[in-house]
Order: C-alpha cells, then structure tokens, then sequence
C-alpha cells in the first residue's frame, strides 16, 4: 500500500514552459486535493475534487489547471510557469466523509528560473 | 472561515509531556479542530481531531474547552521524532469536501 505517490520529487523549469505535476493514490479515495506550500508558510489549497470528473477551485488556482478521470490520479498542470509558482507542491486524498482525514505525498519541489 | 492562533514556537525536553495551545473564538457550532504535523518537509501527517469531548489516539489527547475557544494538542511522552511544525485546523466545509485552511503553525522542537 504505497498511499499517496507524486512524481517527480523535484523540477527545475524555464520561465514560460509548462508541465505536469502527477499524483496517484491507491487507497480508493473519493477525494484529492493539491495544495502549495511557499517558504516558511502554510499550505493552501489549489484546487480539489470530490470525484471522478468533477473539480473544483480553492484558495489559489489562477495559473493552474487540473482533470480527474479516474479515482487514483489527480494532475496539476503549469501552463505557463511563472517565478512566483516556485513551491513545493503536496498532493493529497481522503474518504468521503466529514471529518476523514486527508492523506499527504511526500511532495514535488519545482522552481522556475 | 474561523481561525486559529498559535505560538510561533515551542521547546520541550524529552520524555516529558508536550502541550501545544491553540486559540479559535470564533469557531462555529458544526466546525471540527483538527491538529496536523509537519516534520522537516514531509507532507503533513493526520493526528487527530475532535468536535466537543476530549479525545485520544496512539499519538496525542486533545483536549478541547468547554466553550470551544481553544484547545491543547498533548504529546504524553515526547521524542526527538516529534520534532516538528504543528498545525491547529478548523475545518471550512466547501460542498461536502474537507477544506484545510493552515496557518503558519507551532513549530515545536524536542531537545535531548
């Protein structure tokens, strides 16, 4: 059971190129959740979905986008990567359910020079 | 969205008991508290969480007042693993999913 699984663990990427941040689960999860976390700050939410096919925006989407096809994979994609989306980037999946906790990856660290 | 306050920072020596206090006056009747830690730069890690009773899990208490304005994350017997930065969570409900609003935590550091 490897739960939550981002790849990559880290990217360095040009002003303006684009890519995608990829997550899996394996514990059937209905929901997944991408969140950013910058230096010395708290995590905040992208975006998130409670199903296959259905997303939706959280605190901070603009430059970002996201599709759910399947239960276990949730991508984020940097259309035009800009300095300021420098972060680490977490992954994460619950239950359905009020109060299930979420489950966290461990992580991709991206900087954009 | 209620929030939460706390310490920026927090020692405690090994073995003994570590408390770690959060403010949330203005949380709403339905809202959760949930505590999460983040050890070096790992993603966060689910602790535990309550609505009005105390509750207790392999790795913490927490202990909730009774007119639900703050509350006390304990660690029984901390360790230098545990080392970490805590999270103090009310959780916002947006169409049934869980929206984790993190502050900038406690940063709490075990010392041999």
């Amino acid at each position: 059971n490897a739960g939550v699984t981002q790849t990559p663990k880290f990217r360095i990427l040009k002003i303006g190129q684009s890519m995608t941040l990829q997550c899996t689960q394996d514990m059937n999860h209905n929901y997944m959740y991408w969140y950013r976390q910058d230096p010395g700050m708290g995590l905040k939410l992208i975006y998130y979905s409670v199903g296959a096919g259905i997303t939706d925006k959280g605190e901070v989407p603009n430059g970002y986008n996201v599709s759910r096809s399947t239960t276990e994979d949730f991508p984020l994609r940097l259309e035009l990567a800009a300095p300021s989306q420098t972060s680490v980037y977490f992954c994460a999946s619950s239950y359905f359910g009020r109060n299930q906790p979420q489950h966290f990856g461990d992580g991709t660290r991206l900087s954009i020079l | 969205d209620a929030k939460t306050t706390q310490p920026p920072s927090m020692d405690c020596a090994e073995g003994r008991a570590a408390n770690l206090p959060c403010n949330h006056s203005t949380i709403s009747g339905n809202e959760y508290v949930y505590w999460y830690r983040q050890i070096h730069s790992q993603g966060p890690q689910y602790i535990i969480h309550g609505l009005k009773n105390n509750e207790t899990n392999e790795m913490a208490s927490l202990i909730i007042t009774e007119d639900r304005k703050s509350s006390t994350l304990i660690l029984p017997h901390a360790t230098l693993r545990d080392t970490a930065v805590y999270y103090c969570i009310v959780r916002d409900l947006i169409q049934g999913a869980q929206k984790l609003v993190f502050g900038q935590g406690t940063r709490l550091t075990i010392n041999p």
